[in-house]
């Protein structure tokens, strides 16, 4: 069975204590990798989409990267403003139409 | 330009009543989906319609569940007979479709509380 698991569930941190976030995954096939951004009252917001074992994305303080059973999401220095939930998901490439399968979070808290 | 829209953003509803969620995806988009998030769980697949095709209706979780999209673009998800359990945000998402670029930008949601 498909399946994601994330951890740690909720992560409180001091502005600029860097983390990193993890995403283990199981799936019959990899399509793809994805890390969403969760704020209270908003839907999940696209950040990085991974392919392949090896492949790293950056942007802004926010780094994710992949391997053949897990990636990272790692924050860098953060800010208050990065406090959200971050969710992972995996897109099968076996007996899937595209849908999505998650994590169930991790809620990182940064404090000024 | 514009992306994912939900509406209503918020409904309570009370139990065995039916209830109708709208969805307009970001246009262009020929790949739909519907999620769920209930309390303390992960995003959970629900239906899934692409272009003209015969949906994927693998993930609803019971026949109270339909969902229809009109014209390739706007999506109603119907819950009939509500029950409390069925108290969840209740999320769109569309893509491009299938290939490479298959991301899916997610609409706001629809905070469904079942009295």
């Amino acid at each position: 069975e498909d399946q994601v698991t994330q951890s740690p569930e909720a992560l409180r941190l001091q502005e600029g204590e860097s983390s990193s976030l993890n995403c283990s995954y199981t799936v019959s096939g990899l399509r793809g990798l994805f890390w969403y951004r969760l704020d209270p009252g908003k839907g999940p917001e696209f950040l990085f989409t991974l392919y392949s074992a090896g492949e790293e994305k950056e942007k802004e303080r926010l780094k994710a990267t992949l391997t053949k059973k897990e990636s990272f999401l790692h924050i860098t220095a953060p800010k208050p403003e990065d406090s959200a939930t971050y969710l992972c998901a995996v897109q099968a490439d076996v007996g899937s139409q595209g849908n999505l399968i998650f994590g169930k979070g991790t809620k990182h808290s940064v404090k000024p | 330009g514009a992306g994912v829209s939900q509406s209503p953003s918020n409904k309570v509803t009370e139990k065995g009543k039916d209830v109708e969620l709208r969805c307009d995806p970001i246009s262009g988009h020929t790949a739909l989906y519907w999620y769920r998030q209930s309390l303390g769980q992960g995003l959970e697949f629900l239906i899934y319609f692409q272009g003209n095709s015969a949906p994927d209706k693998s993930g609803l979780p019971s026949d109270r569940f339909s969902a229809e999209r009109t014209g390739g673009s706007v999506s109603t998800l119907t819950i009939q007979r509500t029950q409390q359990e069925d108290s969840a945000v209740y999320l769109c998402a569309s893509s491009w479709g299938q290939g490479e670029s298959e991301t899916q930008y997610f609409g706001p949601g629809t905070r469904l509380l079942v009295l």
